[in-house]
């Protein structure tokens, strides 16, 4: 089942803006990660921030979580035509008793426009 | 070592054929998984190994069977197949899958194998 829904779900921007993408889920999670995939390949992931975290950073990339609200959001500064991507937030959490489970969001296609 | 490798990377079967899946991976994680992605759609797990125990099966058709031979494989049988399961299946493993809320579950993802079921 969709745990995550993202939004937008198409995101087309010029080289050197930022990119903004956000994330809601429905249940406690965790951990939520982002990752990205290029077209027809496998996923790479990102970055993690743990259910008790509220920021991270990492290179270009800036993820908040809102435990509260159930939503987290994918910054990427200074984009560069080499991030055009789809972008997958996952949701992390229990299931099954101790078994763990990684839940993707439904994604944002990013186009960086040269 | 840290890459998912999965084989083949293109597959084309019949509908009466059998078939596996390949993935493997030397990084010492004890969790792994396979997904299935349609085109344009966030992938969809299918089962959860950890521990080579099978932990997670996703209601999924017998017609798909896993197999975890050790820490380092894990198979994906194909039988029976419809042309609806015709997708890209990702293998994925991670450090940890336990309890341990702490548990390292970044996935590393091999490139997936495109089945195409005619």
């Amino acid at each position: 089942s969709q745990q995550g829904e993202e939004d937008p779900q198409a995101l087309s921007i010029q080289e050197g803006e930022n990119a903004t993408m956000n994330c809601s889920y429905k249940t406690s999670i965790n951990n939520l990660q982002w990752y990205r995939q290029n077209s027809g390949r496998g996923l790479v992931h990102l970055i993690l921030i743990r259910s008790n975290e509220r920021e991270k950073h990492s290179g270009r990339l800036r993820v908040t979580l809102d435990t509260s609200k159930k939503s987290s959001s994918l910054l990427i500064t200074a984009s560069r035509a080499a991030d055009t991507a789809s972008y997958f937030c996952a949701t992390d959490r229990f299931s099954s008793g101790s078994a763990r489970q990684l839940t993707f969001g439904s994604g944002t296609q990013l186009t960086v426009l040269p | 070592d840290t890459e998912v490798t999965q084989t083949p990377k293109h597959l084309v079967m019949g509908m009466t054929n059998k078939k596996s899946l390949k993935c493997e991976q030397h990084m010492g994680h004890r969790a792994m998984y396979w997904y299935k992605q349609k085109a344009k759609k966030p992938p969809e797990l299918m089962f959860v190994y950890s521990y080579e125990k099978l932990s997670i099966n996703e209601s999924v058709p017998s017609r798909f069977s896993p197999e975890c031979p050790n820490s380092s494989l894990l198979n994906l049988h194909l039988h029976a197949l419809q042309p609806e399961d015709s997708a890209l299946y990702l293998c994925a493993s991670s450090l940890d899958g336990g309890s341990n809320q702490q548990a390292r579950t970044e996935a590393f993802f091999g490139q997936g194998t495109r089945l195409t079921v005619v």
